[in-house]
């Protein structure tokens, strides 16, 4: 069975500090897909990244960076210099072939407070 | 802009009361799935479907049922609402069944009283 564990509930940073949130996958596939979705105050889903298991290259989007590591399989989100605004839930998830046949089975989320 | 719409965005309703959530995109997706998001649970998924005339359970489908009549459309209904139903519901679609990203609606906040 799948599996995505966030064990960090809830972090707290001074802005302008950098954080990594954790993001801990089970899987026995060898095609997965990984996903991060940020959900802000207001409440809405915003995607933020899709990686397939076969693509182990980090990648950073401005101040945003992703780590997959297939041999611990992590695929932990990092935010250089926070700020307000990055204050959400933060969701990581699988797709896999597991329940449903690829649907998506989200870690229960970190709360991420950036405080000015 | 192509996008995913939620009615209503919130709801109060009584203990036994048909409840129907619409569910409208205009992405043209043929895929489209129901969550449910409570404290502690993260999102959990209702029902979804490949296209029209399918649907399929998820992991949390009791008292719950889909149908999908058109492209469009998915409205999600409770039969007879539980205060357990009590919860943010949310609907996504995405272009390709396997592995591709879903897009969320705003949600719909229910209270089951």
């Amino acid at each position: 069975a799948q599996k995505v564990t966030q064990a960090q509930t809830e972090i707290s940073v001074v802005e302008k500090e950098d954080v990594t949130l954790d993001c801990v996958y089970e899987t026995r596939d060898t095609t997965y897909y990984l996903f991060w979705y940020k959900q802000p105050p207001s409440g809405e889903l915003v995607f933020l990244i899709r990686r397939n298991s076969f693509d182990e290259q980090n990648e950073i989007s401005g101040r945003y960076s992703w780590n997959f590591q297939k041999s611990t399989s992590s695929f932990n989100f990092t935010i250089t210099a926070s700020q307000v605004v990055d204050s959400a839930v933060y969701f990581c998830a699988l797709s896999d072939s597991g329940a449903g046949s690829y649907q998506l089975t989200f870690g229960k989320g970190t709360k991420l407070s950036v405080i000015p | 802009d192509a996008e995913i719409t939620q009615s209503p965005r919130h709801k109060i309703t009584e203990t036994g009361r048909q409840v129907t959530l619409a569910c409208h995109q205009t992405w043209n997706h043929n895929n489209m799935f129901w969550y449910r998001q409570d404290l502690g649970h993260g999102l959990r998924l209702i029902h979804y479907s490949y296209g029209v005339h399918d649907t399929n359970k998820g992991e949390v489908s009791d008292g719950y049922s889909v149908s999908r009549s058109n492209t469009e459309d998915l409205p999600l209904t409770l039969e007879s609402a539980a205060s357990s139903q009590t919860s943010v519901y949310f609907c996504a679609s995405s272009e390709r069944p396997r592995g591709e990203t879903q897009y969320f609606g705003p949600g719909t906040r229910l209270l089951v009283l």
